[in-house]
């Protein structure tokens, strides 16, 4: 299981791009990656995966270099209802089990 | 948007007493989950469920959990002897198949033991 890190907090004002990154130096090559968002009593929420390169959605895009070794969230023109914790996690094969870290808490302010 | 639904959204009770939780996962999914969150911590997994049985469990869900999925809809979590540390938010997740690792939550159930 390859272990994530990424910054504990961050802050950010609303109208901003926000990135996140998490570095996973023992990536395997089956591993994707994949980032979820939590809010306050609630589920986590899933938001984007890839294996390499860039994926967009309507959400975020995420940004994974050649190596793996590490990948960007990145969140355009955040506004206050994106404040949250981000989780990153790296999973091998579907229908697994996710295991969160302690995530990046997000901070949005006008 | 299909969404998971669980109940009830809290649950207060007595330490020993036995708790069912419940969840209808999205009807067509095929992976069900629970996971824990006690206040201010990490979101824990406790156990997975495929094919009308447990796939992976972990540490946390010892003897006095049990998991199942009684009519095809329904997918429970029952505490036997409910202790005043499983207190904690407890959310149950379903997903689909192939590569995609998209479970979809449940807006879960506070579980207080008092």
């Amino acid at each position: 299981l390859a272990k994530t890190t990424q910054p504990i907090s961050m802050d950010s004002y609303e109208g901003q791009e926000v990135n996140i990154t998490c570095s996973h130096n023992n990536i395997a090559t089956n591993d994707y990656i994949t980032w979820y968002q939590q809010f306050p009593s609630q589920g986590p929420r899933f938001i984007i995966q890839g294996y390499k390169t860039k994926v967009t959605n309507e959400v975020a895009s995420l940004f994974i270099p050649a190596d793996r070794k590490s990948s960007t969230l990145s969140l355009p023109r955040v506004s206050l209802s994106d404040t949250a914790v981000y989780y990153c996690l790296v999973l091998t094969g579907g229908g697994n089990k996710l295991t969160f870290g302690t995530g990046t808490q997000l901070k949005v302010e006008l | 948007e299909p969404e998971v639904t669980q109940t009830p959204s809290h649950q207060v009770t007595q330490m020993g007493q036995e708790v069912i939780l419940r969840c209808v996962p999205i009807s067509n999914h095929l992976y069900f989950y629970w996971y824990r969150q006690i206040l201010g911590q990490k979101v824990e997994f406790l156990v997975s469920f495929y094919n009308n049985e447990i796939s992976e469990k972990s540490e946390i869900f010892d003897d006095q959990f049990s998991v199942e999925r009684p009519d095809g809809s329904n997918f429970t979590l029952k505490i036997r002897s409910t202790k005043l540390e499983d207190s904690a938010m407890y959310f149950c997740a379903s997903s689909g198949t192939g590569i995609s690792y998209e479970q979809y939550f449940g807006p879960g159930t506070r579980l207080t033991v008092t």
